[in-house]
Formats: structure tokens, sequence, C-alpha cells
């Protein structure tokens, strides 16, 4: 079947503006992890969601982040009165449970910049 | 804050060769995995190896671990252009079993 897809690929917006990041999971994938990479460096954990809900929120940077997956399956990550600090690649992945033995499925990526 | 730490930071070698990149962590772990990234985009997972395995294989890629000495490495034989990616360790956060923290990763760059 499908992978992961991510829409937008590419967005810019400029400073003080909202953004919409979505992500198509993996049919039947329970878990949904969304990840946010600068050059050079790692993807950083952001949020999780088992089913429904936010199952940890413990990676957003501030209270301008925010996301939702509101029937279990698509997800979207909101930024609120983005900053350029917010330029990043933003990558969303799922996988069949929420367990750190299984494999997460990445998709492509949404490479945000902020001018 | 990231668990695992690749090394080297970057690595060119010459196609043919074998191609060796380490992994450290800082608390127990119930398993760890390796993940490719190619052109910055999304990541491709490799392998996982349990706490109780010590080495493992697949295809071209030998994965093995220390849990003594909190470190793993991967191993790619016979490297190809192809092979040309970034590397990354992930491991359990830090007394969770639900997600994975990744380190900073390897660029590997195979030379024609």
């Amino acid at each position: 079947g499908a992978g992961v897809s991510q829409t937008p690929s590419n967005k810019v917006t400029e400073k003080g503006k909202y953004v919409e990041l979505r992500c198509d999971p993996i049919s039947g994938h329970t878990a949904l992890y969304w990840y946010r990479q600068s050059l050079g460096q790692g993807p950083e954990f952001l949020i999780y969601f088992q089913g429904t809900g936010a199952a940890d929120d413990s990676g957003l940077p501030n209270d301008r982040f925010f996301a939702v997956r509101p029937e279990g399956s698509v997800s979207t990550l909101k930024i609120q009165r983005t900053e350029r600090g917010d330029s990043a690649v933003y990558l969303c992945a799922s996988s069949l449970i929420s367990s750190s033995d299984n494999e997460q499925f990445f998709g492509p990526g949404t490479r945000l910049t902020v001018l | 804050s990231q668990q695992g730490e690749e090394d080297p930071q970057a690595l060119s070698i010459q196609e043919g060769e074998n191609a060796t990149m380490n992994c450290s962590y800082k608390t127990s772990i119930n398993n760890l995995q390796w993940y490719r990234q190619n052109s910055g985009r999304g990541l491709v997972h490799l392998i996982l190896i349990r706490s109780n395995e010590r080495e493992k294989h697949s295809g071209r890629l030998r994965v093995t671990l220390d849990t003594s000495k909190k470190s793993s490495s991967l191993l790619i034989t016979a490297s190809r252009a192809a092979d040309t990616a970034s590397y990354f360790c992930a491991t359990d956060a830090m007394n969770r079993d639900d997600k994975i923290i990744f380190g900073k990763g390897t660029r590997l760059h195979i030379l024609p």
C-alpha cells in the first residue's frame, strides 16, 4: 500500500503567519509521530499520537505549536505566529503501535522556510 | 535531549570498502535501531537490535551492540555509491518504551 505522505513538500511563509502541515500515515497504523530536523542534525521529537489522543507532546517547543489527529488517521501540525527559527524540515512517521521496538515509517517531510 | 551520539560525524570512503559507524548512548535501553536518510528527507529503517542481542546481520549490514559500553556499531560491507546517505541510531527514550530518540547522524560519502 501507500507509504506516509506529507503535504505540502515545501512551504515558504513570512514571519508571523500561521501554517498547517499535513501528514497521512499508513492505513492501520495507530501511532503517529512528528519530528523536526534542522540542517546537520538528527530528527528531534515533537509529539506523538496513539489513536486520536496526543500521548506525549513534551517535544513541542512552545505553545505556538499544536497538533491534532481528530479521527485517528490524518494529522495536522499547526504553527502560529511563525518565527525564522521555525525553519526546518518537519517529518512525520507512523508505526503499527507505539512501541520503541516497532519500525517507524517516515514521510518525505515538509521543508518550512520562514522569511 | 538526544540519547545517541554517532561517530564519526562524517566519513568518506572508496566504493567497495567497508564503512563502520558507531553510536554511543547514555542510559539503559531496550533496543536500538539504525535508520538511513537520503537527501535530507524521509528516513528508512535499516535494522533493530534488542538489548539481549550482541550482533545482527541484514544483507550487507552488520550491527553490534555492547550494552556494557553503551555502544553500537553499524558496518556496511562492500560499499556502493547508493550507500551515500546519513545514518542515524535511535534508542528508547529514558524510562520510556513508546518513543525513540535519534542521534545527530553520520554523513557517509562513497567515492567512485
